[in-house]
């Protein structure tokens, strides 16, 4: 089975802190996405890597940002937590050009 | 750009009844359409995607390009149905594999 394991399943954090979440999948996947999941708003795309180093932005990627320095490994980081970002978010991964994505568990974040 | 368009936000109906979950998309270019699925407490997955033409669970779902859309059928809804539905959307024949998502739709299925 393929496995996408985010860190946390949840993390309290304070306003103003800088916070990681990571994310590792284990099929060698090429792409891999970050996504916020709010009720109401459905999936919004934060981020997405297509190769080990390259990032691109998604819809919503203010006081966003990643690294991706290992094929296996995506990381998101808020670089000054805010009220505003408290969320679920879930990573995921894929092939390119074939077959769909595999979804981490999620990680809900609550910013204080 | 991509986007996915999925106009009810909830969708209530009786064991056995039919079920249409709506999906309509905006894409200038040759679209791959799929469906995801998220039951309480799990993971979001894969539930099934056009160009496999296959049937999950009971559930189809056509490419009409056409009129744009990819709505999700089944004949006879099950209580174990009840789900949050994603309908998905990327780029299909090339590197660029952004995949952008529509707001969901929750099926209740109620006995």
């Amino acid at each position: 089975d393929v496995k996408v394991t985010q860190s946390s399943r949840y993390l309290v954090k304070r306003t103003g802190e800088k916070v990681f979440l990571e994310c590792v999948q284990d099929m060698d996947h090429e792409n891999m996405f970050w996504y916020r999941q709010d009720p109401g708003l459905g999936l919004r795309l934060i981020y997405f890597s297509y190769d080990v180093k390259m990032k691109e932005k998604g819809d919503i990627p203010e006081g966003y940002s990643v690294s991706r320095e290992k094929k296996e490994r995506f990381s998101l980081i808020l670089e000054s937590a805010s009220t505003n970002q408290t969320s679920m978010y879930l990573c995921a991964s894929s092939f390119s050009g074939i077959g769909g994505a595999f979804f981490g568990q999620g990680t809900r974040l609550t910013v204080v | 750009a991509q986007r996915v368009t999925q106009p009810e936000k909830l969708l209530s109906v009786f064991k056995g009844a039919p079920v249409e979950l709506k999906c309509n998309y905006s894409y200038s270019g040759s679209p791959e359409l799929f469906w995801y699925v998220q039951y309480s407490r799990q993971r979001l997955q894969l539930l099934l995607r056009h160009i496999s033409r296959e049937s999950i669970k009971g559930f189809t779902a056509d490419l009409n390009k056409g009129e744009t859309s990819f709505h999700l059928k089944k004949p006879f809804a099950q209580e174990e149905d009840s789900a949050m539905y994603y309908c998905a959307l990327r780029e299909a024949n090339t590197g660029f594999q952004k995949l952008v998502f529509g707001t969901g739709t929750r099926l209740l299925v109620s006995p």
